[in-house]
């Protein structure tokens, strides 16, 4: 069965910076794309960003660009979230979730995981 | 940004009845070199991550209850949920991955009536 188990969410400052982990199991990692989905406290959905299977192409919502950087390390089945200079509007539950194809991006997903909760507040 | 609007924003339905749920996009999601719709629908139970429940449109995911079906093309698109039962109390999304950036609809309640 696939996996995905989120770490590192928590509580931090307006400005301050957190890493996001996404432990993955269950199926071949390097194959697939990877991909952020946030969801703000009784809010809907928003992509955050994408990072491919292989050649670890990566992208990014405008609202996140520059700030956040997404990363794998496909030797360790693990996928990342660094997240910098935090405001109030980041923060959420942050999911990592699995794209639905593998080889390419079909850019829907088919297993997510449970989430981390980020909240940023002084 | 391709804006994706459901309606209506709550339902609350009979066990056993219809709920449909639709799903209108700003620009079309057909694309035609290939025919295919690019939208999805996702089930999320409270507490729970989004479940994929329908993509290219129509195909329903592996376990997916055949009550679940979905119809339209290109901007407008229907979630249709036959015989309700309790455990389809959810929110439902709609999202398109067609354009870049992917974006999801604000979300559907669903409830018993």
């Amino acid at each position: 069965d696939v996996r995905l188990l989120e770490s590192g969410g928590g509580l931090v400052q307006p400005g301050g910076s957190l890493r996001l982990s996404c432990a993955a199991s269950g199926f071949t990692f390097s194959s697939f794309a990877l991909t952020w989905v946030r969801q703000a406290p009784g809010k809907g959905l928003e992509w955050v960003s994408t990072i491919s299977g292989s050649s670890g192409t990566t992208f990014y919502a405008d609202s996140v660009k520059g700030r956040f950087t997404i990363s794998r390390d496909n030797s360790k089945n693990t996928l990342y979230l660094h997240m910098n200079s935090l405001r109030a509007e980041d923060a959420a539950v942050y999911y990592c979730a699995k794209d639905a194809t593998p080889y390419s991006s079909s850019w829907y997903f088919d297993s997510w995981g449970q989430g981390a909760l980020v909240t940023v507040s002084s | 940004d391709i804006v994706m609007t459901q309606s209506p924003d709550s339902l609350a339905v009979s066990l056993g009845e219809r709920a449909t749920i639709n799903c209108k996009s700003s620009q079309s999601v057909l694309y035609s070199s290939d025919n295919k719709n690019y939208l999805a629908w996702y089930q999320q139970k409270p507490g729970q991550p989004p479940k994929l429940l329908i993509y290219w449109a129509s195909t329903r995911e592996s376990g997916v209850p055949a009550r679940f079906s979905c119809s339209g093309s290109g901007t407008d698109f229907t979630l249709t949920i036959n015989s309700l039962q309790a455990e389809d109390v959810a929110v439902y999304y709609c999202q398109q991955y067609l354009h870049s950036p992917i974006t999801f609809g604000q979300g559907t309640r669903l409830e018993i009536k």
